[in-house]
Order: structure tokens, then sequence, then C-alpha cells
């Protein structure tokens, strides 16, 4: 069964911290790998991901994939409040995207 | 830009009651799918759909049907709603599931009482 876990579940710190955000995952005929950032209402995209060893970048935000380790991480820099949001990793299978659990992330002033 | 529509945004059911959400896509996408978001739970796909004509079960099939008769639209019908069927739904689509990112409809906030 195609299986997506993230860690941490939640996560506090305050702004100015940098910021891990893990996901591995075990799926059949991996495609690529994306994370999304969910504020309110729908999930919006952040990065697609399909090499290993290619980093991401898009301002304070990178990630990369590591397809040996099947695994991905998300770094956030210099966090600020407007960070604060649950961040979703998925993995593109041969016909499913499967959703990790997600990382609840709170930034304090 | 319309994008991913997803109807109603909110519904309030009754156990045993049926209703439809609806969902529509103006992107000539292929792929088509439904989640629902449980608190930590993240999203768990119910069904899934690689074109018209075509549909097939997620994680969490069970309570749930849909169609796809044309490359629009996809439906989520709750045949016989139950409280464990109180969540969020997000409709969801893409070019093809292979590396392009989905799309997501403003979701459903579904209560069943």
């Amino acid at each position: 069964e195609d299986k997506v876990v993230q860690s941490p579940l939640s996560l506090v710190v305050h702004e100015g911290d940098t910021v891990t955000l893990n996901c591995s995952y075990e799926v059949t005929n991996f495609r690529s790998l994306l994370w999304y950032k969910q504020e309110k209402k729908a999930p919006t995209f952040l990065f697609m991901l399909t090499s290993s060893g290619i980093e991401k970048k898009s301002g304070r935000l990178s990630s990369i994939l590591d397809k040996k380790e099947l695994s991905s991480i998300l770094n956030i820099t210099a966090t600020q409040t407007g960070d604060s949001a649950i961040y979703l990793c998925a993995v593109a299978g041969a016909q499913k995207l499967v959703f990790g659990q997600g990382t609840r992330l709170t930034i304090n002033p | 830009n319309a994008g991913v529509t997803q109807t109603p945004k909110f519904q309030v059911l009754k156990t045993g009651q049926s209703m439809t959400l609806q969902c529509a896509q103006d992107m000539n996408h292929e792929y088509m799918s439904w989640y629902r978001q449980d608190p930590g739970m993240g999203l768990r796909l119910i069904h899934y759909s690689v074109g018209a004509g075509i549909t097939d079960q997620g994680e969490v099939p069970n309570g749930y049907n849909v169609s796809r008769s044309t490359t629009e639209d996809f439906p989520l019908r709750l045949l016989s709603a139950a409280p464990s069927q109180t969540s969020v739904y997000f409709c969801a689509s893409s070019y093809t599931v292979l590396n392009t990112e989905a799309f997501f409809g403003q979701g459903t906030r579904l209560t069943v009482v």
C-alpha cells in the first residue's frame, strides 16, 4: 500500500527561525513529489520534484528530493508569521497522488 | 479563470440522506480526484479518474460513488450519509497525474448529524 509520512506533525517556532520539514514515502512507480501549503482553505502548490539531488528554491523556501532514501525536505529560512500553515507532502505514483498527514507549522512573533 | 469549481461550500445532512458534491474544471485536465480531510490525517483519496468514462477507488471509497461522463465534471455522491462522513471534501484536477501539479477546489465542509 502506498504511504507518505511527514514529520514532525506539529512545530512551533519563533519568527526568524529556520525550520526543516520531512517527508518520506513508499509509493509504487514513483513519478514526482510535490509540496503544498494550506492556510484556511485549499492547498496551494509550492514545488514539484522529480530528480534526486536538485534543489528547488522560491524565496525563503527550498526543497530537495533524495530518491535513494525515498525522502524529501522542505526548508524555510527566516520564518515569518505568514508562514504559519499546514505543509502537505504528496507523491504521484502510477495513477494516484497520495498525501501525507501534513505538518502544522506555527510561527510566533 | 474559473479553475476548479466545487459546490456547495457548506452542507448539513441528516443521517441517511443522500447528496451530490459537484466539481467542474475548465482546464481540459484529464485527471480528477476527490479527497477528504480530517484533523491530523492530511488528505485521503476517495476516488479518482484518469479520463472521461474511467474511475477507480482510492484509500477510502466506502459510502461514496463517482462518475465521469465528461472531461469537465466529476461529481461525488454520498449514498446514505453517516456521521463518520463529516469532513472537508476537496476536488482536485491535473493535466495528468504524472509530473504535473494538482489544482484544488475551495472545499466543501460537510456535517452529518
